[in-house]
């Protein structure tokens, strides 16, 4: 069974950088793993941040970035503001049109 | 503006069916990818389903495959998840989104409870 792996809950103060990962039990992620990356807040329907490891959504700001770091996707935010307290998710195309969503990281700002 | 306005959801129960929709305009409905995502109470979001944009081709999780399908009128612009042999664990909010690869748009949900 195809697990994808994200940090637990973690904390950024205001101002500063974080960088999510998004890993894969069976390996390496890559490029061919199309990750892609959404921004949630309770109650709301998901917002994408990043498609296909690095492209950002329209309307996203350029304090966030995607791209591979080692064998893992990662979104790095960079100058972080309260507002980007949420639940982050990432997704993975796996194989044969399935995709599979990591557990999500809670990003607390303090 | 790409808008995604799902509907059908409800309380059923358990061992029963239901049939979600999903109403997309401002695009070229038949040119996209759709997926079915349910999120449920305090859990994180769960990848369903996906269907190609000429209906041809379908994919589904392991945890509802058999019991769920996926299918699109491109003439009525619309996207459905027919839900068969409901089981308590699919309690959930259940969005759809427009193609993962393209940046996905999402609609706000509509909430599935299944319970006696």
């Amino acid at each position: 069974q195809t697990v994808v792996t994200q940090e637990p809950p973690f904390s950024v103060s205001p101002g500063g950088t974080v960088t999510l990962t998004c890993g894969l039990n069976s390996g390496s992620v890559s490029s061919d793993n199309y990750p892609s990356w959404f921004q949630q807040t309770p109650g709301q329907a998901p917002r994408t941040l990043i498609y296909k490891t690095n492209i950002r959504s329209s309307g996203v700001p350029d304090r966030f970035s995607g791209s591979i770091l080692g064998n893992k996707a990662a979104l790095t935010i960079t100058g972080a503001q309260a507002d980007d307290e949420s639940d982050y998710y990432c997704l993975l195309y796996i194989s044969a049109d399935i995709w599979v969503f990591g557990g999500g990281t809670k990003l607390t700002v303090l | 503006e790409v808008q995604l306005v799902e509907s059908g959801g409800g309380l059923v129960q358990p061992g029963g069916s239901l049939r979600l929709s999903c109403v997309a305009s401002e695009f070229t409905f038949s040119n996209y990818w759709m997926h079915w995502v349910r999120q449920a109470p305090g859990q994180g979001l769960v990848w369903l389903s996906s269907i190609n944009g000429d209906g041809s081709r379908a994919a589904y999780a392991d945890s509802v495959k058999g019991r769920f399908t996926i299918s699109r009128d491109n003439a009525k612009n619309t996207l459905y998840l027919q839900m068969n042999s409901l089981r308590g664990e699919d309690t959930a909010i259940y969005f759809c989104a427009r193609e993962i690869n393209r940046g996905a748009s999402w609609g706000q949900g509509t909430l599935v409870t299944v319970s006696s």
